[in-house]
């Protein structure tokens, strides 16, 4: 069982935003601002979009962003894109048992 | 350009042990904490272990502790993960990855390498 929740899958269409959510508690996500985003492509391996809750490594499109509010991460997609479709998964920094989302499968209609 | 290499994968029988290394280059390898990161056929990303840049600490997720092993040299620009008394459940595509941060460990990855895959079976 994941520590960090995630919905299984969302959807949205082209041009569209949609909002991934992150759920800890507070011994993990909550307690810490070290909260990091991934994209995984089938057969590809992850691609951090945002870390520190918000912020974007370089080349990441700034459609992509992040916020937290209590023990609650989430990932914003804006003017979604095709290329857009995978897998999202968030992780929080914990001193115990560290864990990843359980992963969302976003598919762009 | 930051470039990590996993090796060392391959068929294993249960009980059996691995020696899995991730040489990377193009960054100041001992400032930056690693960790191994799995992910088995179909499913998500499980952390599997870490370890800072001096190589003094180590921590491991509940489901390996006393059966993997990370270390690193960093004259050599590697890390390593040793595996024993392997599990079927320990089947999976094995990725280093390297902090964003220097100095600290806080599990936040910028760089991933291409992975190697562990097959646990008789």
């Amino acid at each position: 069982q994941s520590a960090l929740t995630q919905p299984a899958s969302v959807s949205g269409s082209p041009g569209q935003s949609i909002t991934i959510s992150c759920t800890g508690t507070s011994n993990d996500l909550g307690a810490y601002n070290y909260v990091s985003w991934y994209q995984q492509h089938p057969g590809k391996a992850p691609k951090l979009l945002i870390y520190e809750v918000s912020n974007r490594p370089s080349g990441v499109p700034d459609r992509f962003s992040g916020s937290k509010s209590g023990n609650t991460a989430s990932l914003t997609i804006s003017g979604l894109q095709a290329e857009d479709e995978a897998h999202y998964y968030c992780n929080s920094y914990t001193t115990t048992n560290i864990k990843f989302g359980g992963g969302t499968k976003l598919t762009v209609l | 350009e930051v470039q990590l290499l996993e090796s060392g994968g391959g068929l294993v029988q249960p009980g059996g042990s691995l020696r899995l290394s991730c040489a990377a280059s193009g960054f100041s390898f001992s400032t930056y904490g690693m960790s191994w990161v799995r992910q088995a056929p179909g499913k998500g990303l499980e952390w599997v272990s870490a370890i800072t840049g001096s190589g003094d600490k180590t921590w491991h997720a509940d489901s390996v502790t006393g059966r993997f092993t990370t270390s690193r040299d960093n004259s050599k620009n590697t890390v390593y993960l040793q595996m024993n008394n392997l599990r079927a459940e320990d089947t999976a595509l094995y990725y280093c990855a390297k902090e964003t941060t220097p100095i600290i460990v806080i599990t936040q990855f910028d760089y991933w390498g291409q992975g190697t895959p562990v097959t646990v079976s008789s």
